[in-house]
């Protein structure tokens, strides 16, 4: 079974571009969760999708962050336009079911704003 | 709002010793807890998890932790430190929401 799967796995753009960050959770898994670790900091939660609804956005930073998942399958996380702070690891993560399931993780895409 | 600390960015341990490594939480409810590891170029894997049963909880590759209420913890231990086991614990308590609220996480070093 396929695990978690993010693309790309590394991106370095400039200040001011846009970036779309794809995750693929497992197959089946209605729960998907979008996380950002800033360097030296702790990972954060930053939205949660049931199937193509978004369950909880209270961590998005911002607006020029915009996250979809378009038919409940794969979603994307767009950043728009990028700025320095958006430096970091972003984590998605998938669960089958709402509680206390665990949440598979994917590999992370490394993000550098320059 | 629950939250998390995790005692010591960086520890070392010889290989062979033994590995703790320090988690306390807080939380206005009974917790779920997690210990997560991230080894170099890989995503994050659960170790275990603690969800009101037991109160000592085994997980992967040796690993253990042991839940206390009273002392709001939730230490990570492996009584044998091996070379392998050098990567980057994180400790996480589960939300109301669902998501996770993580610690600041360990980076453990295992010297030969």
């Amino acid at each position: 079974e396929a695990g978690v799967t993010q693309f790309p796995s590394h991106s370095v753009i400039e200040k001011g571009q846009t970036v779309t960050l794809r995750c693929d959770p497992i197959s089946g898994h209605d729960n998907l969760y979008w996380y950002r670790r800033v360097m030296g900091k702790e990972i954060k939660f930053l939205l949660h999708f049931v199937k193509e609804s978004k369950q909880d956005e209270s961590g998005m930073p911002n607006n020029r962050f915009l996250a979809e998942r378009t038919g409940g399958t794969y979603s994307t996380l767009k950043v728009q336009p990028a700025e320095l702070e958006d430096s970091g690891v972003y984590f998605c993560a998938s669960s089958q079911r709402t509680g206390v399931t665990e949440a598979f993780f994917g590999q992370g895409t490394r993000l550098t704003v320059v | 709002a629950q939250s998390v600390t995790q005692l010591g960015s960086h520890v070392s341990v010889s290989e062979g010793a033994l590995v703790l490594l320090r988690c306390n939480y807080s939380s206005s409810v009974p917790p779920y807890l997690f210990w997560y590891v991230q080894y170099p170029n890989q995503g994050l894997q659960l170790l275990l998890k603690y969800t009101s049963a037991a109160t000592l909880v085994k997980g992967i590759n040796g690993f253990e932790a042991e839940f206390k209420k009273s002392e709001t913890s939730f230490h990570l231990t492996k009584p044998s430190a091996h070379m392998s086991d050098a990567a980057e614990y994180f400790c996480a308590v589960r939300n109301a929401g669902n998501m996770l609220t993580f610690g600041g996480g360990t980076r453990l070093m295992v010297k030969p």
